[in-house]
């Protein structure tokens, strides 16, 4: 399977800060990487949809000034959360597709990253 | 729109079989996958329906009916390691782009 490296695994932040965390696809080009937000006991929440070379395309209710998401190479997505909140405190994880646009197979999946704001 | 449901939580003793159910209402249709997700770690793919029926993979089996947007994941002869986090995912696809959905999640709890 594909390896999916996302960094850092855990931050711990004040209020008002911003984080950025790395997704990088380590053995094969990704145009597309999704990032989800997954709550406590909660399921994984889609945020938005990163392309390489292009806008991320950001789920109803994602504030795109807030979580900035960057794809400018095909082995690295990066998601900011800017002016970060107690409440923005998550589990962030990315997931890769291998291939062009249209692959419908297998998600590959970061190691998450656990962001804590205080 | 769409809707993945799930049922939140199931016990079932060691060495039992459990059948976890997965509904989906959703445009766009292109494929359902079962996750397992352990706390605190990343989902691990467990497996994948596109088509209608039923997918083995040894202790762990899905179906897939299409026209009544229902999947279900059955996992046999449970060991307490099968203590995790289901997750159903769907493949949505729109207009040449597409994403996966995940549905609410189930926590199993194996018990000796």
């Amino acid at each position: 399977g594909a390896v999916v490296s996302q960094h850092p695994s855990w931050v711990i932040c004040k209020s008002g800060t911003s984080v950025k965390i790395e997704c990088r696809s380590l053995d094969f080009q990704a145009t597309t990487m999704f990032w989800y937000r997954q709550f406590p006991k909660q399921s994984l929440m889609l945020m938005a949809t990163s392309n390489e070379g292009s806008k991320a395309t950001y789920e109803q209710g994602v504030e795109k000034d807030k979580f900035l998401i960057n794809h400018a190479s095909l082995t690295l997505s990066t998601l900011t959360v800017t002016s970060a909140h107690p409440e923005d405190s998550s589990f962030y994880i990315c997931s890769v597709s291998p291939g062009a646009s249209g692959y419908t197979g297998e998600l590959f999946f970061g190691e998450g990253s656990r962001l804590t704001v205080l | 729109g769409q809707n993945i449901d799930q049922p939140t939580e199931m016990t079932a003793t060691e060495g039992a079989i459990v059948q976890i159910n997965c509904t989906y209402q959703t445009s766009g249709f292109n494929g359902l996958f079962w996750y397992q997700q352990h706390a605190g770690e990343a989902p691990t793919f467990l497996s994948y329906n596109v088509l209608d029926g039923l997918e083995e993979k040894g202790r762990f089996s899905s179906f897939l009916s299409r026209s009544k947007g229902y999947s279900y994941l059955l996992l046999k002869e449970l060991q307490m390691k099968d203590s995790a986090s289901y997750l159903c995912a769907v493949i949505q696809s729109t207009s040449g782009t597409y994403k996966y959905i995940f549905g609410t999640g189930t926590r199993l709890k194996v018990l000796a």
